[in-house]
């Protein structure tokens, strides 16, 4: 059965630093997305992507962030210079449609930053 | 701005007993509502998708109905096992392009 997947499965970096969270979507999925689950928190929204361009993003998704599908095949999440409160589980997901579409998630990126 | 609920937050029965998760909501406007499941420190696995037009949908044990005009969905599962202890989660889908307001999920333990 088709699966998003997501690496690294787990990530330590030291603050300030840059870090890249890949994903491959379903092959046949038009729509991408990343969302974040601080531990012991709700599963929050950052991004959707279509079309090669964010189609919405949240308050959480700042300068700091950015989205780029460089292929044909991945999705990546770039955090510029990370920060303590970046810590967290990172989720890529993607749907075939938009509005009425099923969201698939990935297995999670988890990120430390020290 | 939606805000998604989900009482209780944890859930302890015995095994072979049929359950109801609870899930509201704040904006009757949402375009769909999705069921999730997950397990401790993986990722979430699509249960139900119920669009807004419909009223319930079914999968094996698992039935989600959608009241929008209470705003509510409920995640009813029939004949637990043990093998159902996880978090489950409910997530509404807005009106532009399918971003999910989740809930904080309901915890569930099956005891063999």
């Amino acid at each position: 059965e088709p699966e998003v997947t997501q690496t690294p499965s787990h990530q330590v970096t030291q603050m300030g630093q840059e870090v890249i969270l890949r994903c491959v979507p379903i092959s046949n999925h038009l729509y991408f997305y990343w969302y974040r689950q601080i531990l012991g928190q709700k599963v929050e929204f950052l991004v959707s992507f279509y079309n090669n361009e964010i189609s919405e993003k949240s308050e959480i998704f700042d300068d700091q962030f950015s989205v780029e599908r460089p292929d044909g095949s991945n999705f990546t999440l770039k955090i510029r210079s990370t920060k303590l409160e970046d810590s967290a589980m990172y989720f890529c997901a993607s749907s075939r449609l938009s509005n009425t579409g099923e969201l698939f998630f990935g297995e999670g990126s988890r990120l430390t930053v020290l | 701005k939606q805000e998604v609920t989900q009482i209780p937050a944890a859930l302890s029965v015995p095994e072979g007993e049929n359950l109801v998760l609870n899930c509201s909501f704040t904006d009757s406007a949402i375009y769909n509502l999705q069921w999730f499941r997950q397990d401790p420190g993986k990722g979430l696995t699509s249960l139900l998708l119920i669009q807004s037009s419909q009223r319930e949908q079914t999968s094996g044990r698992l039935n989600a109905s959608l009241d929008k005009s209470s705003g509510r969905s409920t995640l009813y599962i029939a004949a637990s096992q043990p093998g159902d202890s996880a978090t489950y989660l409910c997530a509404g889908g807005n009106n532009a392009g399918n971003m999910l307001t989740f809930g904080g999920g309901t915890r569930l333990m099956v005891k063999p």
